[in-house]
């Protein structure tokens, strides 16, 4: 079955440092979305990516974060200067169209 | 702002007992919704999806949908202890674009043997 690939499955960064958290969606999806999980939180939409652009983005959003896909298969969020909070998990989705997401593995990231 | 609500738990039931899960939402134009079930660490995994009023079956899962009380419930029949995770309610809310969802906190669920 066809999956969405996550890396790294879990990173450390200092304060201030920028990650770059990569995924590989479906090949033939459409829609691709960044989610996070801050730990005992529910899960929040961060950003949705559609035909190489931005088409929603949300209030967590700001001008720390942005995303790119590189490539025909890659699709990234860079976070550039990290704050304390925001260690989370980090949930990379894709939809041919429709709701019926599938999610990767996430990445937990932790910021010290 | 357009919330999703459940109750956190946790609920505990016995190995094959009926768990009820509830979730009730605030965009009354809500059109999609959605049934996650969440293992400690992993990320979601979709159970149900419904969009009509009414029931829909699948297995020894149930949802079931009142738009016009702004509630939706997942049913689970025979629990069994693999059925122990945090299910997530979610909802595709109206004026978003592109199939963005809102989720619920979350219910806990543990069926004890």
């Amino acid at each position: 079955e066809p999956e969405v690939t996550q890396t790294p499955s879990h990173q450390v960064t200092q304060m201030g440092q920028e990650v770059i958290l990569r995924c590989v969606p479906i090949s033939n999806h459409l829609y691709f979305y960044w989610y996070r999980q801050i730990l005992g939180q529910k899960v929040e939409f961060l950003v949705s990516f559609y035909n190489n652009e931005i088409s929603e983005k949300s209030e967590i959003f700001d001008d720390q974060f942005s995303v790119e896909r590189p490539d025909g298969s890659n699709f990234t969020l860079k976070i550039r200067s990290t704050k304390l909070e925001d260690s989370a998990m980090y949930f990379c989705a894709s939809t041919p169209g429709g709701s019926f997401y599938t999610f990767g593995s996430g990445t937990r990231l932790t910021v010290v | 702002q357009k919330e999703v609500e459940q109750n956190s738990g946790p609920l505990s039931v016995p190995e094959g007992a009926i768990a009820s899960l509830n979730c009730t939402y605030s965009d009354r134009g809500s059109q999609s919704f959605f049934w996650y079930r969440q293992y400690s660490g992993k990320s979601p995994e979709l159970i149900m999806s419904i969009y009509s009023n009414g029931d829909k079956e699948d297995g020894r899962f149930t949802a079931q949908l009142n738009k016009a009380s702004q509630y939706v419930s997942l049913l689970i029949r025979d629990s069994q202890p693999s059925d122990s995770a945090t299910y997530l309610c979610a909802v595709n809310p109206s004026g978003g674009s592109n199939y963005k969802l809102t989720f619920g906190k979350g219910t806990l669920l543990t069926v004890n043997p």
